[in-house]
Protein backbone atom coordinates (compact mmCIF):
# COMPACT_ATOMS: atom_id res chain seq x y z
CA UNK A 1 0.00 0.00 0.00
CA UNK A 2 0.94 3.58 -0.88
CA UNK A 3 1.33 6.23 1.61
CA UNK A 4 -0.43 8.36 0.15
CA UNK A 5 -3.31 7.52 -2.49
CA UNK A 6 -5.21 9.44 -5.06
CA UNK A 7 -7.38 8.42 -7.14
CA UNK A 8 -6.10 8.58 -10.79
CA UNK A 9 -8.64 9.29 -12.76
CA UNK A 10 -8.82 11.09 -15.25
CA UNK A 11 -11.48 13.43 -14.04
CA UNK A 12 -13.79 15.10 -16.44
CA UNK A 13 -15.96 18.26 -15.10
CA UNK A 14 -18.06 20.54 -17.60
CA UNK A 15 -16.65 24.10 -17.10
CA UNK A 16 -18.16 25.82 -14.20
CA UNK A 17 -18.66 22.76 -11.99
CA UNK A 18 -16.74 21.80 -9.15
CA UNK A 19 -14.02 18.99 -9.04
CA UNK A 20 -13.21 17.17 -6.28
CA UNK A 21 -10.56 15.83 -5.87
CA UNK A 22 -9.37 13.07 -2.54
CA UNK A 23 -6.27 11.59 -1.18
CA UNK A 24 -6.09 9.36 1.74
CA UNK A 25 -2.22 8.44 3.42
CA UNK A 26 -1.39 5.77 6.30
CA UNK A 27 0.96 7.97 8.39
CA UNK A 28 -1.05 8.79 11.45
CA UNK A 29 2.10 10.84 12.10
CA UNK A 30 1.41 13.30 8.89
CA UNK A 31 1.32 17.05 10.26
CA UNK A 32 0.91 19.29 7.00
CA UNK A 33 -0.56 18.92 3.95
CA UNK A 34 -0.48 20.32 0.66
CA UNK A 35 -2.10 20.49 -3.06
CA UNK A 36 0.43 20.87 -6.22
CA UNK A 37 -0.91 21.13 -9.59
CA UNK A 38 0.67 20.34 -12.38
CA UNK A 39 0.61 21.09 -16.07
CA UNK A 40 1.48 18.79 -18.66
CA UNK A 41 5.60 18.76 -19.46
CA UNK A 42 5.83 21.33 -16.38
CA UNK A 43 6.88 20.76 -12.79
CA UNK A 44 4.64 20.90 -9.41
CA UNK A 45 3.84 24.06 -8.33
CA UNK A 46 2.19 24.61 -5.20
CA UNK A 47 -1.66 25.62 -4.54
CA UNK A 48 -2.61 24.80 -1.23
CA UNK A 49 -1.48 23.56 2.12
CA UNK A 50 -3.53 23.20 5.41
CA UNK A 51 -2.68 22.01 8.54
CA UNK A 52 -5.54 21.91 10.74
CA UNK A 53 -8.87 19.74 10.88
CA UNK A 54 -11.62 21.41 8.74
CA UNK A 55 -11.74 23.63 5.29
CA UNK A 56 -9.24 26.25 4.26
CA UNK A 57 -10.58 28.36 1.93
CA UNK A 58 -8.49 30.10 -0.93
CA UNK A 59 -10.36 31.70 -4.12
CA UNK A 60 -12.04 29.35 -5.94
CA UNK A 61 -9.69 26.42 -4.27
CA UNK A 62 -11.26 24.89 -0.99
CA UNK A 63 -8.93 22.37 0.94
CA UNK A 64 -10.55 19.70 3.13
CA UNK A 65 -8.79 17.68 6.28
CA UNK A 66 -9.91 14.68 8.65
CA UNK A 67 -7.04 13.01 10.41
CA UNK A 68 -9.68 11.10 11.86
CA UNK A 69 -10.24 9.13 9.02
CA UNK A 70 -6.25 10.20 7.25
CA UNK A 71 -8.18 12.11 4.12
CA UNK A 72 -7.37 15.35 2.07
CA UNK A 73 -9.46 16.81 -0.59
CA UNK A 74 -9.35 19.85 -2.81
CA UNK A 75 -12.37 21.26 -3.92
CA UNK A 76 -12.54 23.60 -7.15
CA UNK A 77 -15.45 25.70 -7.58
CA UNK A 78 -16.58 27.38 -10.84
CA UNK A 79 -13.80 24.80 -12.89
CA UNK A 80 -11.93 26.59 -15.91
CA UNK A 81 -10.61 25.02 -18.83
CA UNK A 82 -7.30 26.64 -17.03
CA UNK A 83 -7.54 23.89 -14.45
CA UNK A 84 -6.83 20.77 -16.60
CA UNK A 85 -3.69 19.50 -15.10
CA UNK A 86 -2.62 16.79 -12.64
CA UNK A 87 -3.30 17.21 -9.03
CA UNK A 88 -0.40 15.85 -6.60
CA UNK A 89 -1.22 15.34 -2.50
CA UNK A 90 1.39 15.68 -0.85
CA UNK A 91 1.99 14.55 2.85
CA UNK A 92 4.80 15.41 5.33
CA UNK A 93 5.27 14.26 9.19
CA UNK A 94 6.51 17.42 11.05
CA UNK A 95 9.81 16.26 11.89
CA UNK A 96 10.52 14.32 8.27
CA UNK A 97 12.52 16.74 5.94
CA UNK A 98 10.77 15.17 3.01
CA UNK A 99 7.18 15.58 1.64
CA UNK A 100 5.53 12.17 0.14
CA UNK A 101 3.35 12.83 -2.89
CA UNK A 102 0.93 10.66 -4.23
CA UNK A 103 0.48 9.71 -8.04
CA UNK A 104 -1.79 12.79 -8.84
CA UNK A 105 -5.63 12.88 -9.97
CA UNK A 106 -6.00 14.31 -13.83
CA UNK A 107 -8.32 16.38 -14.03
CA UNK A 108 -9.93 17.58 -17.74
CA UNK A 109 -12.34 20.89 -17.69
CA UNK A 110 -14.42 20.52 -20.62
CA UNK A 111 -15.89 23.83 -21.96
CA UNK B 1 14.93 35.69 -7.38
CA UNK B 2 14.61 33.88 -10.68
CA UNK B 3 13.47 30.74 -8.51
CA UNK B 4 14.99 27.44 -8.45
CA UNK B 5 17.38 27.08 -11.57
CA UNK B 6 18.19 23.24 -13.15
CA UNK B 7 20.84 22.47 -15.80
CA UNK B 8 20.50 21.15 -18.12
CA UNK B 9 16.90 20.82 -19.26
CA UNK B 10 17.40 17.43 -21.68
CA UNK B 11 20.23 14.95 -21.00
CA UNK B 12 20.51 11.80 -23.65
CA UNK B 13 22.89 9.52 -22.71
CA UNK B 14 23.68 5.80 -23.52
CA UNK B 15 23.65 3.20 -21.15
CA UNK B 16 26.37 2.87 -18.72
CA UNK B 17 27.87 6.25 -19.26
CA UNK B 18 27.79 9.13 -15.89
CA UNK B 19 25.85 11.91 -16.04
CA UNK B 20 25.49 15.09 -13.73
CA UNK B 21 22.70 17.63 -13.14
CA UNK B 22 22.81 20.91 -11.57
CA UNK B 23 19.84 22.84 -9.46
CA UNK B 24 20.81 26.49 -7.84
CA UNK B 25 17.88 26.68 -5.24
CA UNK B 26 16.09 29.52 -4.23
CA UNK B 27 18.94 31.53 -2.72
CA UNK B 28 17.66 32.37 0.79
CA UNK B 29 16.35 28.44 1.07
CA UNK B 30 18.17 26.48 3.49
CA UNK B 31 16.98 23.02 2.11
CA UNK B 32 17.47 21.62 -1.00
CA UNK B 33 15.62 18.40 -2.27
CA UNK B 34 15.85 15.56 -5.20
CA UNK B 35 13.06 13.89 -6.62
CA UNK B 36 12.74 11.46 -9.48
CA UNK B 37 9.42 11.59 -11.78
CA UNK B 38 8.50 9.01 -14.30
CA UNK B 39 4.91 9.11 -16.23
CA UNK B 40 1.92 8.84 -14.38
CA UNK B 41 3.79 8.94 -11.07
CA UNK B 42 4.35 10.70 -8.53
CA UNK B 43 7.42 12.68 -7.50
CA UNK B 44 9.67 9.92 -5.72
CA UNK B 45 11.85 11.40 -3.00
CA UNK B 46 15.70 11.12 -3.68
CA UNK B 47 17.75 12.48 -1.24
CA UNK B 48 17.55 15.85 0.76
CA UNK B 49 20.22 18.58 2.47
CA UNK B 50 20.03 21.19 5.05
CA UNK B 51 22.91 23.70 4.26
CA UNK B 52 25.73 22.01 3.03
CA UNK B 53 24.79 18.22 5.08
CA UNK B 54 23.28 15.80 3.60
CA UNK B 55 20.53 14.47 6.19
CA UNK B 56 18.14 11.94 4.52
CA UNK B 57 18.67 9.55 1.39
CA UNK B 58 16.01 7.24 -0.23
CA UNK B 59 16.72 3.62 0.88
CA UNK B 60 15.52 3.12 -2.65
CA UNK B 61 18.38 4.98 -4.10
CA UNK B 62 21.08 2.83 -5.47
CA UNK B 63 24.61 3.43 -4.56
CA UNK B 64 25.10 4.86 -8.68
CA UNK B 65 23.43 7.97 -7.21
CA UNK B 66 25.35 10.70 -5.17
CA UNK B 67 24.55 14.28 -4.24
CA UNK B 68 26.40 17.21 -3.07
CA UNK B 69 26.10 20.59 -1.82
CA UNK B 70 28.68 22.34 -1.71
CA UNK B 71 28.60 25.37 0.71
CA UNK B 72 25.18 24.81 0.89
CA UNK B 73 24.47 26.55 -2.03
CA UNK B 74 23.64 24.85 -5.57
CA UNK B 75 23.62 21.06 -5.77
CA UNK B 76 24.67 18.28 -8.08
CA UNK B 77 23.49 14.92 -8.51
CA UNK B 78 25.54 12.35 -9.92
CA UNK B 79 24.01 9.02 -11.66
CA UNK B 80 27.26 6.32 -12.75
CA UNK B 81 26.86 3.56 -14.78
CA UNK B 82 23.37 4.95 -16.11
CA UNK B 83 20.28 1.82 -16.64
CA UNK B 84 17.42 2.43 -18.76
CA UNK B 85 15.36 2.17 -15.60
CA UNK B 86 16.92 5.59 -14.82
CA UNK B 87 15.29 7.41 -17.44
CA UNK B 88 12.83 9.91 -16.04
CA UNK B 89 12.57 13.35 -14.70
CA UNK B 90 15.15 14.86 -12.17
CA UNK B 91 13.12 17.41 -10.33
CA UNK B 92 15.22 19.88 -7.67
CA UNK B 93 13.21 21.67 -5.08
CA UNK B 94 14.11 23.93 -2.30
CA UNK B 95 12.45 25.16 0.68
CA UNK B 96 13.19 27.45 4.10
CA UNK B 97 12.34 24.70 5.91
CA UNK B 98 10.15 24.52 9.18
CA UNK B 99 7.37 21.81 9.85
CA UNK B 100 5.08 22.96 7.48
CA UNK B 101 7.64 23.85 4.55
CA UNK B 102 6.56 24.72 1.12
CA UNK B 103 8.18 23.47 -1.96
CA UNK B 104 9.41 25.28 -4.48
CA UNK B 105 10.15 23.28 -7.88
CA UNK B 106 12.46 23.65 -10.59
CA UNK B 107 11.70 23.16 -14.10
CA UNK B 108 13.64 19.58 -13.55
CA UNK B 109 16.20 17.60 -15.98
CA UNK B 110 14.45 15.11 -18.27
CA UNK B 111 17.10 12.39 -18.91
CA UNK B 112 16.63 9.66 -21.39
CA UNK B 113 19.51 6.52 -21.13
CA UNK B 114 19.19 4.11 -24.36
Amino acid sequence: QKEVEQNSGPLSVPEGAIASLNCTYSDRGSQSFFWYRQYSGKSPELIMFIYSNGDKEDGRFTAQLNKASQYVSLLIRDSQPSDSATYLCAVKDTNAGKSTFGDGTTLTVKP
Amino acid sequence: DTGVSQDPRHKITKRGQNVTFRCDPISEHNRLYWYRQTLGQGPEFLTYFQNEAQLEKSRLLSDRFSAERPKGSFSTLEIQRTEQGDSAMYLCASSSGGGFEKLFFGSGTQLSVL
